[in-house]
């Protein structure tokens, strides 16, 4: 079974609102992944993060990885009806073993 | 921008029938992964290969599921037979090694209906 949660399941905000979703693994991680999945399409890598305490920004989007690297944050300022979709965060549980996915969060924005 | 081709996108098949789903990967991309998605849920890897072994098929169905990548390029899974509960979208995807920078990319994925 998955051992990447996530929370929460479902996030509607107007445009323009903020938007955070919340991963944590039950193991220490070696990196964290986030994937973007819009409806009716696949996931599409967003971004790595590796070291302890790591910051990321991709434009309006930030990315931040726990200290114990055991958890991890995507915070998406001023949200865009074009960031609708399911946000997934993934690691790997074991070193050279593939990505286990967590169930990830569904963002609705209404304009 | 390279993809990762799947084929076919849709398939609908009888219960207890076969089915088989084709991937190719990106060209250099040694690991190849078989992931299934539930409608709502995360995706769930099936099986992983480097080249052309296995390195981790623990969450494979062995008494129904098969998946090959014989000449380490392209692989097939298959289904034989197919159960409701197999209705799904099979997702391939594709990376350098399973830490890779660059992350998975995904294929379109094949949605599979058992009836």
């Amino acid at each position: 079974g998955q051992q990447v949660m996530q929370i929460p399941q479902y996030q509607h905000v107007q445009e323009g609102e903020d938007f955070t979703t919340y991963c944590n693994s039950s193991t220490t991680l070696s990196n964290i992944q986030w994937y973007k999945q819009r409806p009716g399409g696949h996931p599409v890598f967003l971004i790595q993060l590796v070291k302890s305490g790591e910051v990321k920004k991709q434009k309006r989007l930030t990315f931040q990885f726990g200290e114990a690297k055991k958890n991890s944050s995507l915070h998406i300022t001023a949200t865009q009806t074009t960031d609708v979709g399911t946000y997934f965060c993934a690691g790997p549980l074991k070193s050279g073993y593939a990505l286990n996915f967590g169930k990830g969060t569904s963002l609705l924005v209404t304009p | 921008e390279a993809e990762v081709a799947q084929s076919p996108r849709y398939k609908i098949t009888e219960k207890s029938q076969a089915v088989a789903f084709w991937c190719d990967p990106i060209s250099g991309h040694a690991t190849l992964y078989w992931y299934r998605q539930i409608l709502g849920q995360g995706p769930e890897l099936l099986v992983q290969f480097q080249d052309e072994s296995v390195v981790d098929d623990s969450q494979l169905p062995k008494d129904r599921f098969s998946a090959e990548r014989l000449k380490g390029v392209d692989s097939t899974l298959k289904i034989q037979p197919a159960e409701l509960g197999d209705s799904a979208m099979y997702l391939c995807a594709s990376s350098f090694g399973e830490d890779s920078v660059y992350g998975y990319t995904f294929g379109s994925g094949t949605r599979l209906t058992v009836v």
